[in-house]
């Protein structure tokens, strides 16, 4: 059964800080990964979606990486700013039903 | 891009009444809907999965009399939470994913912004 850890659970930093968020799986047999942002009582916005055979996905100043093998990836965010305080989700897609497994997430706050 | 609206945002209602939320996608046909619980700092857990004009696969220990889902439509799904009691209070997600040719990969899934449900 597919496992999804985020390391830290929650991380607050000061603003202009880049930062790594970390996510782990335990089944590296994998489709693909996405990132998702969750702002509070809200739902889900993806960020980046890595295919399983891609290494890394870019969009502004967001850079997932997946490294399959060790089942691992992480989310970099360069010159944090206070908007991009939300937890931040990672899910793994399993290959042919179209499932996401989902991690508890990691609570971000950016601080002015 | 993909708009997925929900429908309630908050329903408060006693215990024993059945509620029905909605799942729309607005402006692309939905061949798969995912339904999806949340409890407070926890993760979303699937309840279960639709296809329009099939009947839904639940997760185990997904009671399927408890939460009907219905898919009759390539725009609409319906999660409906009968005789519900206080323990089913929680955060309820749809999600959505479109008929498409992406070369026989996963079809990224839209969610909706979520239904927050409280039973008294």
């Amino acid at each position: 059964k597919q496992e999804v850890t985020q390391i830290p659970a929650a991380l607050s930093v000061p603003e202009g800080e880049n930062l790594v968020l970390n996510c782990s799986f335990t089944d590296s047999a994998i489709y693909n990964l996405q990132w998702f942002r969750q702002d509070p009582g809200k739902g889900l916005t993806s960020l980046l979606l890595i295919q399983s055979s891609q290494r890394e996905q870019t969009s502004g100043r967001l850079n997932a990486s997946l490294d399959k093998s060790s089942g691992r990836s992480t989310l970099y965010i360069a010159a944090s700013q206070p908007g991009d305080s939300a937890t931040y989700l990672c899910a793994v897609g399993q290959g042919g039903s179209e499932k996401l497994v989902f991690g508890k997430g990691t609570k971000l706050t950016v601080n002015p | 891009g993909a708009v997925v609206s929900q429908h309630p945002s908050w329903v408060i209602c006693k215990s024993g009444t059945s509620v029905k939320i909605e799942c729309r996608s607005l402006d692309f046909q939905a061949t798969t809907m995912f339904w999806y619980r949340q409890f407070p700092k926890q993760s979303l857990m699937l309840m279960a999965t639709s296809n329009e004009g099939s009947k839904a696969t639940y997760e185990q220990g997904v009671e399927k009399d408890k939460f009907l889902i219905n898919h009759a439509s390539l725009t609409l799904s319906t999660l409906t939470v009968t005789s519900a009691h206080p323990e089913d209070s929680s955060f309820y997600i749809c999600s959505a994913s479109a008929r498409g040719t992406n070369h026989g990969r996963n079809q990224p899934q839209h969610f909706g912004d979520g239904t927050r449900l409280s039973i008294l």
